[in-house]
């Protein structure tokens, strides 16, 4: 069964760079959510859409911008990078919101910042 | 606003013996309660769910879980653990509150440690 796919899976960049991460949903999944787990952490929720719209959000730096596009994939852009944002960034799906269905997980994304 | 707590941080277990990982919640309505199971360097896995009807609810690779809703519990367990059943374990409430929208509240995790 198709899976959440997540790209890239790994990333490295200088402090002050930008990164893009992108997300593709399990098809017919209209809801993203994006999570950050730092070392040792449990995941924290960033932001999630629905429908290409935001639906809600969490502890997203201003830094930190995202959006779902038509295909209901999601790309998450990160600028000014620092140090503390080396972190395994997780994109999740899950058909529609408010609902009582679980999430699911892709691989995540490792970025270093260096 | 939901929480969930998860008391331990680690838990050993010999194979073959009986698994609990401990998971404590709080809820402001009805609540929608997960387990996951997240491998190193690998995504969350889905283990099961709770939503209504039993309080006893089974899921993927063996494992299950009791929903309390007097203590406000929601303990996972296997009965025999295996070597393979090393991760870390997330609880998590779903948050079913008009503003947010069915986000996910997770726990900081417990690591299982079975040995030989």
């Amino acid at each position: 069964a198709a899976g959440v796919i997540q790209s890239p899976r790994h990333l490295i960049k200088e402090k002050r760079e930008t990164a893009t991460l992108k997300c593709y949903p399990i098809p017919r999944h209209d809801t993203v959510y994006w999570y950050q787990q730092g070392p040792g952490q449990d995941p924290q929720f960033l932001i999630s859409f629905y429908e290409k719209m935001q639906s809600d959000k969490g502890s997203i730096p201003d830094r930190f911008s995202a959006q779902q596009f038509s295909d209901y994939h999601s790309e998450l852009n990160m600028s000014s990078l620092e140090l503390g944002d080396s972190a395994l960034y997780f994109c999740a799906s899950s058909a529609g919101q408010g609902g009582t269905g679980e999430l699911f997980f892709g691989e995540g994304s490792r970025l270093t910042v260096l | 606003a939901q929480s969930v707590a998860q008391p331990e941080d680690q838990v050993n277990v010999a194979e073959g013996n009986p698994l609990t990982v401990k998971c404590t919640y709080s809820v402001s309505g009805n609540p929608y309660l997960f387990w996951y199971v997240q491998y190193p360097n690998r995504g969350l896995q889905f283990l099961l769910k709770y939503i209504t009807g039993d309080n006893l609810v089974k899921g993927s690779y063996g494992f299950e879980a009791e929903f309390n809703k007097s203590q406000t519990s929601f303990h996972l367990k296997k009965p025999s653990a295996l070597v393979s059943d090393s991760a870390l374990y997330f609880c998590a409430v779903r948050d079913m509150t008009t503003d947010s929208w069915g986000k996910f509240q997770f726990g900081a995790g417990t690591q299982v440690v079975v040995t030989p």
